[in-house]
């Protein structure tokens, strides 16, 4: 199957920091990737979905000048948490699929963010 | 609005049961119906579920599909401990790129 791998995979920052985490698709060209959010037991959270070239578009709830998502190429996507606070401590997982052939997403390894 | 729902939300049986975990849904332009199952990290995937009544089977889990009655089962049957995870349903509508998820059905094996 297809390769999606995210960087970190963990991260501890300190609150008022910016941390960047890394989506890339390693063998398909993904002109759609897809941030979540999960907290402890629950269910993923759709955050914002990343398009090439333009803007993300960004769920309701979810703060756009807070989670800054960049696609600048068709196999990396960036998810920017400014200011963190503790509040953003989570689980961030990212996901592409090559839609022409499956539905199925692949997923990257999640990023585990700590605010202290 | 879309909807997935899964039930049980969490269940603990004993190794060597059978269970069965439940998928309904409320979606307009049903394309495909994913399950995963979640661990420690990242979802994998399991099956993914397209026509009414064809059963998908990898060992000991299967899955079915009933796009008459909007639901799917997934079954795992001589259940190890090893099975212990968050199972999560998603449903693809075509409306968009993005999945549907439920909210997951947490399963516990105990030995």
């Amino acid at each position: 199957g297809a390769v999606v791998s995210q960087h970190p995979s963990r991260v501890i920052c300190k609150s008022g920091t910016s941390v960047k985490i890394e989506c890339r698709s390693l063998d398909f060209q993904a002109t759609t990737m897809f941030w979540y959010r999960q907290f402890p037991k629950k269910s993923l959270m759709l955050m914002a979905t990343s398009n090439e070239g333009s803007k993300a578009t960004y769920e309701q709830g979810v703060e756009k000048d807070k989670f800054l998502i960049n696609h600048a190429s068709l196999t990396l996507s960036t998810l920017t948490v400014t200011s963190a606070h503790p509040e953003d401590s989570s689980f961030y997982i990212c996901s592409a699929s090559y839609r022409e052939v499956t539905g199925e997403l692949f997923f990257g390894e999640g990023s585990r963010l700590t605010v202290l | 609005e879309d909807k997935v729902v899964q039930s049980p939300l969490s269940l603990v049986v004993h190794e060597g049961d059978t269970v069965t975990l439940n998928c309904s849904y409320e979606v307009t332009n049903f394309r495909s119906l994913l399950w995963y199952k979640q661990e420690k990290k990242a979802p994998t995937f399991l099956f993914m579920l397209t026509s009414s009544g064809i059963e998908k089977k990898s060992g000991r889990l299967s899955s079915i599909l009933d796009k008459k009655e909007l639901f799917s089962i997934l079954n795992i049957t001589a259940t190890q401990t090893g099975d212990s995870a968050i199972y999560l349903c998603a449903v693809d509508s075509n409306s968009g790129y993005a999945l549907n998820f439920g909210k997951g059905t947490s399963l516990l094996v105990t030995p």
